[in-house]
């Protein structure tokens, strides 16, 4: 089955520690973005590649760091820089920058 | 910046009702329009999109409209269905902002049997 998978579904950790939230996909889409989602709030766009071995900041970057060494994998870490890092993240992929965006199951982080 | 969207409204509506959800955005230069359904713990859901220079596309059970002089995009659900029940999402995408998507707040539908 193609599709975008994140893992692990919850995770906890202890203030001050960075952590690192997987993401892959099998459907050789070009374009992965991060989101993050508080309760009762949109998705906000923390980064994006449009292209292996390239990415971008988006609107709430600060905190966070990721890589795209894979077309398949953007790995996203967590920083003990995030000032408030519980919510919701999700992961997407899209054929083209611009084009219908396929989402993850998120990827639920609360941090202790 | 550029904002889409409400801050997170929510409709109750009746089942076999139809259902109109609404969206302001306000980059009248955005080229294309997708909505999205997002249910509880899970990760948004395409449903359907049009572009900027469409008026109006149709799916299965749903429709989305677009009136540009007024900024406006609305979903209108037909014979709205329990498993409806979920917040949606409008987005934007700006191609010269560099394709990215721009989320609006959502609104919760709550459908009543």
């Amino acid at each position: 089955d193609g599709g975008i998978t994140q893992s692990p579904k919850y995770l906890f950790r202890k203030e001050g520690q960075n952590v690192t939230l997987s993401c892959e996909q099998n459907l050789n889409h070009d374009a992965m973005y991060w989101y993050r989602q508080d309760p009762g709030q949109g998705l906000r766009l923390i980064y994006y590649s449009q292209i292996v071995n390239d990415f971008q900041k988006g609107d709430i970057a600060e905190g966070y760091s990721v890589s795209r060494e894979k077309k398949e994998s953007f790995p996203l870490t967590v920083t003990s820089a995030q000032k408030n890092p519980t919510a919701f993240y999700l992961c997407a992929s899209s054929t083209l920058p611009g084009s219908e965006q396929f989402f993850g199951p998120g990827t639920r982080l609360t941090v202790l | 910046g550029e904002s889409v969207g409400l801050h997170l409204p929510t409709l109750s509506v009746q089942e076999g009702d139809n259902s109109i959800i609404n969206c302001a955005y306000s980059n009248s230069a955005s080229d294309y329009f997708i909505w999205y359904k997002q249910e509880s713990g899970k990760g948004p859901q395409f449903i359907i999109d049009i572009r900027s220079n469409m008026d109006k596309r149709q799916g299965q059970r749903v429709t989305v409209l677009l009136n540009k002089t007024v900024k406006h995009l609305s979903l209108q659900i037909a014979a709205t269905q329990p498993g409806d029940s979920a917040v949606y999402f409008c987005a934007e995408i700006f191609k010269a902002a560099g394709n990215k998507l721009t989320f609006g707040g959502g609104t919760r539908v709550l459908v009543k049997p």
